[in-house]
């Protein structure tokens, strides 16, 4: 039972490149979230996915986009990456969504 | 909106000392509130959790308390250890009008624990 696993762990990318952060969970949750971390800020939700099929923006969507993949996984897409998108990405997931949330180990990412 | 204030950190305790971290929070309704902890390279861990008023939440020789006549669910420990070094953030399920139950973080709280 690994839990919540995330790759990749880290990624350096310049300024306009694309890529996308993969999210996997296997315990059967319902909902899953991706945040990001930055110093000071604690931690802002990006987008999340209630259950499977459904996708719903948070605090700081823009410049990302999600793919709820099958009920276990759950993507984050930049596009064209900004220097402000600096940041450590966590992805977590939830029996249903008052429930505790279970995080990954992070993605730490940085955008020159 | 709905938010949550820890108090600012580093917090530097020799061993064996007692710890409070203080969180206070803003919500509308009944939110359940969260302490989690994050050590150094790795992702959050659920550290405890209330979810009604007056509720206690116990882990690990942490304590905290659903207090909603203060608005307030400080993390308490009778003893820290060296190994209890990390970052701690207060955390509340929002609800609000959508009811995504999201998380709502803190700011974190550095706590360093000197030998």
């Amino acid at each position: 039972n690994a839990g919540v696993t995330q790759t990749p762990k880290f990624q350096v990318l310049k300024t306009g490149q694309s890529m996308t952060l993969q999210c996997a969970q296997d315990m059967n949750h319902n909902s899953m979230y991706w945040y990001r971390q930055d110093p000071g800020m604690g931690l802002r939700l990006i987008y999340y996915s209630a259950s499977e099929g459904t996708t719903d923006k948070g605090e700081v969507p823009n410049g990302y986009n999600v793919s709820r993949l099958n009920k276990r996984e759950f993507s984050l897409r930049l596009e064209s990456a900004a220097p402000s998108q600096t940041s450590v990405y966590f992805c977590a997931s939830s029996v249903a969504s008052e429930y505790e949330q279970y995080f990954g180990p992070g993605t730490r990412l940085t955008v020159t | 909106g709905n938010s949550v204030t820890q108090m600012e950190g580093p917090v530097t305790l020799s061993e064996e000392a007692f710890l409070t971290i203080n969180c206070t929070y803003t919500a509308t309704g009944y939110p359940s509130l969260f302490w989690y902890v994050q050590y150094p390279g790795e992702g959050l861990q659920l550290l405890l959790k209330a979810t009604k008023a007056d509720d206690k939440g116990s882990n690990k020789g942490f304590e905290a308390t659903y207090r909603k006549e203060t608005t307030s669910f400080h993390l308490e420990k009778g003893s820290v250890q060296v190994s209890d070094s990390a970052v701690y953030f207060c955390a509340l399920s929002d609800f609000g009008s959508s009811n995504t139950g999201k998380l709502i973080f803190g700011q974190g709280t550095t706590l360093q624990v000197k030998p």
